[in-house]
């Protein structure tokens, strides 16, 4: 079964940093692009980053530029989000995207059940 | 800044057609993508390049996408469609999502 499930959420204080990981199982995770989004609560989906299958071009949003960096390690199946000077807006639920590659292009055609944020004193 | 614009909310009765609309600059130039949101669930694929459909997403749900618009639509809603959708496309180095649309089916 193909799955990707986030992990290393948790309460942070403001100026804090937290490191999000997701391990994908049941696909070849070297083959795919993949994204972090997240989710204020009651909010809706806000875009956070985007990494290809090999690491080469990476984009952030400009809300996050400059303080959060994702990364992966494809011989662990595994997606990072590096996230420091955490601020109150940060607070969100974070999910791991995988990108649609050949099959569903530009669309996120996976999603993890999300790791919660929560940036407080 | 490039933006995706929703409504924030629509209705439909049972067994109507019932289309969310999409907005942005020159968006019909771009591939644009449906995602349905179910409360306490994380987002799943509905349309993705305008008009298709993923695999196990029901042929009542279609798209189209030119001009400044993409719309999402649904043919026959049922109660099970009740979720928030939202829009996606790229622009540039950026991946932008619109604002959300409630549907409530009534």
């Amino acid at each position: 079964q193909e799955q990707v499930v986030e992990s290393g959420g948790g309460l942070v204080k403001p100026g804090g940093s937290l490191r999000l990981s997701c391990v994908a199982s049941g696909f070849v995770f070297s083959d795919y692009d993949m994204h972090w989004v997240r989710q204020a609560p009651g909010k809706g989906l806000e875009w956070v980053s985007y990494i290809t299958s090999s690491s080469s071009t990476i984009y952030y949003a400009d809300s996050v530029k400059g303080r959060f960096t994702i990364s992966r390690d494809n011989a662990r199946n595994s997606l990072y989000l590096r996230m420091d000077s955490l601020r109150a807006e940060d607070a969100a639920i974070y999910y791991c995207a995988r990108g649609g590659g050949y099959s569903y292009g530009d669309a996120f055609d996976m999603w993890g059940q999300g790791t919660m944020v929560t940036v407080s004193s | 800044s490039y933006d995706l614009i929703q409504p924030p909310s629509v209705s439909v009765s049972p067994g109507q057609t019932v289309s969310i609309s999409c907005s942005g600059d020159k968006l019909g130039g771009k591939f644009a993508s449906w995602y349905q949101q179910k409360p306490g669930q994380s987002p799943g694929l509905v349309i993705y390049e305008d008009k298709r459909r993923p695999s196990g997403i029901p042929e009542r749900f279609s798209g189209s996408n030119s001009g400044n618009t993409a719309t999402l639509t649904i043919s026959g809603a049922q109660a099970m469609d009740e979720a928030e959708y939202f829009c996606q496309a790229w622009d540039s180095r950026a991946v932008l999502f619109g604002g959300g649309t409630k549907l409530s089916v009534l």
